[in-house]
């Protein structure tokens, strides 16, 4: 049973223009989200991340929101680069040191 | 401030074989966490283990164990490898309290 569910494998988006990733989890106990995002050959490095006391949380250019009652988080990324093209897992947690939970991820491209 | 950092960075096994897995948390993280990313999925949850003791581990057979040294290092030993353990094994480690999990760059196990 998949419990953080990543629903678009791929998602293609112009450089300048807004990306949005979507996220859902089935565990009302998850407490704690996170976005990484993973180049080829390299390990998933940490991007953004929010408590479920919050709905937003915002770092540059990045902005995840949270929806505890549609069980919905997403990623928006503004302006796109090309340079943000990889494949971007969404993680959840119930609480603080505990190990995550991954969705399947989703393979952002921006076109120049 | 060193990463963390796993090696070797491929492995090839013939099915039957033991593989081992090292790992080098950050300094001064005392959770290691392994996963495994299997081709099409998402990062599956293998093993946990802090302040040198097991305290979880996913949903995989036993053939699958680790252990964590008395530095933090961690080892992660596959027993009798059948040609499905082939994937990327990633190692992540966090502080004390922490969530967010800072990942090594993987290393990728071929068994043939």
């Amino acid at each position: 049973d998949q419990q953080v569910k990543q629903n678009s494998p791929s998602l293609s988006v112009q450089e300048g223009r807004i990306s949005i990733l979507n996220c859902d989890y089935t565990n009302s106990m998850f407490d704690y989200f996170l976005w990484y995002k993973k180049y080829p050959a390299e390990g998933p490095t940490f991007l953004i991340s929010i408590s479920s006391i919050k709905d937003k949380n915002e770092d540059g250019r990045f902005t995840v929101f949270l929806n505890k009652s549609a069980k919905h988080l997403s990623l928006h990324i503004v302006p796109s680069q090309p340079g943000d093209s990889a494949v971007y897992f969404c993680a959840a947690s119930p609480i603080r040191h505990t190990p995550l939970v991954f969705g399947k991820g989703t393979r952002l491209s921006v076109i120049a | 401030e060193a990463g963390v950092t796993q090696s070797p960075t491929h492995l090839i096994k013939t099915r039957g074989q033991q593989a081992t897995l090292r790992c080098s948390p950050i300094s001064g993280h005392t959770s290691v966490y392994w996963y495994q990313q299997a081709l099409g999925l998402g990062l599956q949850f293998l093993l946990w283990y802090d302040e040198g003791e097991e305290r979880n581990r996913g949903n995989f057979p036993p053939r699958f164990s680790g252990r964590q040294f008395p530095n933090y290092s961690s080892e992660l030993n596959v027993n009798a490898l059948e040609l499905e353990d082939s994937a990327l094994y990633l190692c992540a480690s966090s502080p004390t309290g922490g969530t967010e999990a800072f990942f090594g760059q993987g290393t990728r196990l071929t068994v043939v």
